[in-house]
């Protein structure tokens, strides 16, 4: 298995909602990244967790709240949110974020979460 | 972080070659400069990494200058498939900022 899957693809909330993202990769990869991508622009990181390890919050505000509950697994709870933050959000792996065997590899990413806020 | 310039877009005809440069003149010793592509309405796409030497894979080949301000990611014959967004990135080597930041990329239109 070399995908990184998350679910759902498309999901619409209003702003008094509480939904979570998932991303679930099974390449026993031990770094996972959360990003979020606006139209048109690049992608930009919010979070990495590195062993099951908040390493680098880019701060990102509080109603966004991520979760690695074992190696494979990586949510997004998402809670007061607003119309600015509709978005495509992915999800990456990579083998190791920092480690010389692991910095050979690429991120493989998912193909996203497009969340809309109404 | 280093930063890396790259030019908004380019076309290019199916099945010749695309050369895609990058400038990243402020790179460190211990930048690798690593190219991703995204399709559309897909998740980016790692494509490959270098350090120093040209680097070969199925997918392309990655020729760097020789002061290493600059790269050419090369594919070597365009299809209607690997029209994307191609982001250029540069990736410090190592410890907890070892984080891949992408910067605007080149638009790749690929006329048949």
């Amino acid at each position: 298995d070399t995908e990184v899957t998350q679910t759902p693809k498309h999901l619409v909330m209003g702003m008094t909602n509480k939904k979570s993202l998932k991303c679930e990769q099974h390449m026993g990869h031990r770094a996972m990244y959360w990003y979020k991508q606006k139209a048109k622009k690049p992608p930009e990181l919010m979070f990495v967790y590195s062993y099951e390890k908040l390493s680098i919050n880019e701060s990102v505000p509080s109603r966004f709240s991520p979760e690695c509950p074992n190696s494979s697994l990586l949510n997004l709870h998402l809670h007061a949110l607003q119309p600015e933050d509709s978005a495509l959000y992915l999800c990456a792996s990579s083998q190791d974020q920092g480690a010389p065997r692991g910095f050979r590899y690429g991120y493989t990413f998912g193909s996203g979460t497009r969340l809309t806020v109404v | 972080d280093a930063k890396t310039t790259q030019p908004n877009s380019m076309e290019s005809n199916e099945e010749e070659p695309v050369h895609l440069p990058c400038n990243h003149s402020t790179i460190s010793g211990t930048d690798y400069i690593h190219w991703y592509r995204q399709l559309p309405s897909q998740g980016p796409e790692y494509v490959i990494h270098g350090l120093t030497s040209n680097v070969n894979n199925r997918m392309a080949s990655l020729a760097i200058a020789e002061d290493r301000k600059s790269s050419t990611l090369i594919l070597h014959r365009a299809t209607l498939r690997d029209a994307a967004v191609y982001y250029c990135i540069l990736r410090p080597y190592g410890g907890a900022t070892n984080k891949l930041i992408f910067g605007t990329g080149t638009l790749l239109a690929v006329q048949p």
